[in-house]
């Protein structure tokens, strides 16, 4: 099976501007979460998505927002950027087998803000 | 909330010497402990995990301890090599979510030949 993927790898925006990221899962899977990934916080959750539904939500501002589609598929929305929203933007896909849900990551989207 | 502290931030060990890196976690409820390994440039990829009903897995040179009642964790890598030089990061899922996982800052290992 092809591995989760992700678009664009590169992003240059400027503060002010809004951003759209998008994650194509493994197929079959139906569950996709969204990090962002800095060195001084590290990788923190933003959300998670199943089945077109926000099944849990981290601790960051309403700029950040997502929808999954029917296929799977999500995207990732930032408003209003801010310097400090420069990070890479990881989506991870996972599904449950045995009772397990195991979570792949994508290669992420570096996301540079001006 | 869930919060995961990881000690060391950075480890140095002579290849074929064993690594050990620690967590603990806050959370009774998490039930789900990965371990994911990043090379520079390079996605996060899972490398081992554990349930809360499991005390010890073991996968070749690597194997997890869980101590549910300590509310730690620990990733063990016998025999390294300088292949196994990477960022190491522990998570615990919040709750009983897997699919909302909170990661540990990360150690930086470095394995000297």
């Amino acid at each position: 099976k092809a591995g989760v993927t992700q678009t664009p790898r590169y992003l240059i925006k400027t503060r002010g501007q809004q951003v759209t990221l998008s994650c194509s899962p493994i197929s079959g899977h139906r569950s996709v979460s969204w990090y962002q990934q800095t060195p001084g916080q590290g990788l923190q959750f933003l959300f998670e998505y199943f089945s077109e539904t926000q099944r849990n939500k981290g601790n960051f501002p309403g700029r950040f927002s997502g929808r999954q589609f029917s296929n799977s598929r999500s995207e990732m929305n930032v408003s209003t950027l801010e310097l400090g929203d420069s990070a890479l933007y990881l989506c991870a896909s996972s599904s449950i087998t045995g009772g397990v849900e195991t979570q792949y990551f994508g290669p992420g989207t570096r996301l540079l803000v001006l | 909330g869930e919060n995961v502290e990881q000690h060391p931030s950075t480890l140095s060990v002579q290849e074929g010497d064993s690594a050990v890196i620690k967590c603990t976690y806050s959370d009774s409820a998490s039930n789900y402990f990965p371990w994911y390994k990043q090379e520079l440039g390079k996605r996060p990829q899972l490398i081992i995990d554990i349930r809360s009903n499991v005390g010890e897995k073991k996968d070749q040179r690597i194997a997890v301890t869980l101590n549910k009642t300590a509310k730690h964790f620990s990733l063990h890598i016998t025999e390294t090599q300088p292949e196994d030089s990477a960022v190491y990061f522990c998570a615990a899922s919040e709750g009983g979510s897997q699919g909302n996982l909170i990661f540990g800052k990360g150690t930086k290992l470095s394995v000297k030949p």
